[in-house]
């Protein structure tokens, strides 16, 4: 079936060290996203991809950085995290801007926990 | 800005029953799109129900119907014949379609608890 996969989908990492969190799909989809959900809370978009065009939100700290090497993957980068960084990290596809949305397809997460 | 406002942290329903959830939203646009989204515990997030603000007729998806009030920037979702396996945090959700390139804003979400 078609899908977006996270990995790992447990994280645990230490304060200040780099950690990569990685999705891939097999839609096909242009729009690639990552929004970050703290426990309990709506989820909280970081920045997109539309093909290879990076959008990043006005408040995303600078601490979190995106690659997006080709339509499959998409790899999220947080260069120190801080204890304020643990939450659940979501990728999301989307296959057409606002006229065609039909929604998002949602990977299974990553729970990051900061040591 | 867009903002979406779900005013119940929680709620319950007995198993068979009927529930619905509240959301308003606040938008300047005249052309958007609303959703329903399903959370169950430590699980995928998946899409339960699309509305498009330009169609009258309210969505259905055979359990789930929705309430849309355009006027009143009210979109509320009906869950008929509740089922243990519809407890889950349900988010309504905006985007404002255009060039917005699918944008979802969220809303705090709503815990449904249904009771056997």
């Amino acid at each position: 079936d078609a899908m977006v996969i996270q990995n790992p989908r447990y994280q645990v990492t230490q304060f200040g060290k780099p950690v990569t969190l990685s999705c891939s799909q097999t839609l096909n989809h242009n729009v690639m996203y990552w929004y970050q959900q703290k426990s309990s809370q709506a989820p909280k978009l970081l920045f997109h991809y539309y093909d290879k065009d990076f959008n990043n939100e006005a408040d995303t700290p600078d601490n979190f950085q995106s690659r997006r090497p080709n339509t499959s993957f998409c790899f999220l980068d947080i260069r120190s995290p801080g204890l304020g960084d643990a939450a659940m990290y979501l990728c999301a596809t989307s296959g057409g801007t606002g006229a065609g949305n039909y929604g998002y397809t949602f990977g299974s997460g990553t729970r990051l926990t900061v040591v | 800005a867009q903002t979406v406002t779900q005013s119940q942290p929680e709620m319950s329903v007995q198993e068979a029953e009927t529930v619905t959830l509240s959301c308003t939203y606040d938008t300047s646009e005249s052309d958007y799109y609303l959703f329903w989204y399903k959370q169950p515990p430590s699980r995928q997030m998946i899409l339960v129900i699309r509305q498009e603000a330009y169609k009258q007729q309210n969505a259905t998806e055979n359990r789930f119907s929705v309430n849309f009030q355009k006027a009143a920037k009210s979109f509320s979702l009906k869950i008929s014949d509740s089922q243990l396996g519809d407890a889950a945090m349900y988010f309504c959700a905006y985007n404002a379609g255009g060039t917005s390139y699918g944008k979802l804003t969220f809303g705090q979400g709503t815990i449904l608890t249904v009771h056997p």
